[in-house]
C-alpha cells in the first residue's frame, strides 16, 4: 500500500539555524500539505501546495518558512532561523481525488 | 470559522467496555469529517470518514461514528474495547475551499484499565 514517508524521524538543531524537512508523498497525489503539532497540543495547518505554487498559508507560516517540489517527487519545508518555539512534530500529508490526506510519520523538531 | 470541539481531553474506560468520544463541528455547510488516530510517537491514521449517504460510518479497527446534522455532532464509538485502542483520537472537518485544509480538534486521550 503506498505511503506517505519522512525524514529525518528527528532532527535535533540549534536555534538560528536551517532546518529542512524532508517528504515523499504518494506518487499520483497533486496536493500536499505540511501541518505541525506542538506537544500536548493539537494539529495545526500550516500550509497547503498544489500546481507547483502555494495554494493557502497559515499564520503560522510566516518569511522564516518556504516549501518547495524540487524534483516532482519529494515536498519540503525550509524553516529558515528556527525559533525555539519551532519545536514540534512535523506532518506532511497528500492528497489525491479522494478528499482524504494521507499522513506521514512525522517529523519531531527539537530546537535547542 | 469552521471549527472543531473534542469536549473529553481525557476518558478512561475498562478494557471490554463500549466508548464514545464526542465531536462536536462548526460549518456552515455538509462538512466532510474525519476521525484519526494517533498512538505515542506515531503518526496520525484515519479511522473513519464522512462525506455523504449513509449517517453511520465504519472505520478500521471496529470503530464506526454517526453524523448528526442536528446536533453538529460525529461521535466516534466502538462496542469493546481493546489495549491497543489506548491513543489519542483526533476528530477533524475539512475547511473547504480549494485546499481542503483539515482543522482537527483537541483531541481525546483514551487511556484502557485492564
Amino acid at each position: 500500500e503506498p505511503e506517505v514517508t519522512q525524514t529525518p524521524s528527528h532532527q535535533v538543531t540549534q536555534m538560528g539555524q536551517e532546518v529542512i524537512l524532508r517528504c515523499v508523498p504518494i506518487s499520483n497525489h497533486l496536493y500536499f500539505y505540511w501541518y505541525r503539532q506542538i506537544l500536548g497540543q493539537k494539529v495545526e495547518f500550516l500550509v497547503s501546495f498544489y500546481n507547483n505554487e502555494i495554494s493557502e498559508k497559515s499564520e503560522i507560516f510566516d518569511d522564516q518558512f518556504s516549501v518547495e517540489r524540487p524534483d516532482g517527487s519529494n515536498f519540503t519545508l525550509k524553516i529558515r532561523s528556527t525559533k525555539l518555539e519551532d519545536s514540534a512534530m512535523y506532518f506532511c500529508a497528500s492528497m489525491g481525488f479522494s478528499n482524504e490526506q494521507f499522513f506521514g510519520p512525522g517529523t519531531r523538531l527539537t530546537v535547542l | 470559522a469552521q471549527s472543531v470541539t473534542q469536549p473529553d481531553i481525557h476518558i478512561t474506560v475498562s478494557e471490554g467496555a463500549s466508548l464514545e468520544l464526542r465531536c462536536n463541528y462548526s460549518y456552515g455547510a455538509t462538512p466532510y469529517l474525519f476521525w484519526y488516530v494517533q498512538s505515542p510517537g506515531q503518526g496520525l491514521q484515519l479511522l473513519l470518514k464522512y462525506f455523504s449517504g449513509d449517517t453511520l460510518v465504519q472505520g478500521i479497527k471496529g470503530f464506526e461514528a454517526e453524523f448528526k446534522r442536528s446536533q453538529s455532532s460525529f461521535n466516534l464509538r466502538k462496542p469493546s474495547v481493546h489495549w491497543s485502542d489506548a491513543a489519542e483520537y483526533f476528530c477533524a472537518v475539512v475547511h473547504g475551499g480549494a485546499t481542503n485544509k483539515l482543522i482537527f480538534g483537541t483531541g481525546t486521550l483514551l487511556a484502557v484499565q485492564p
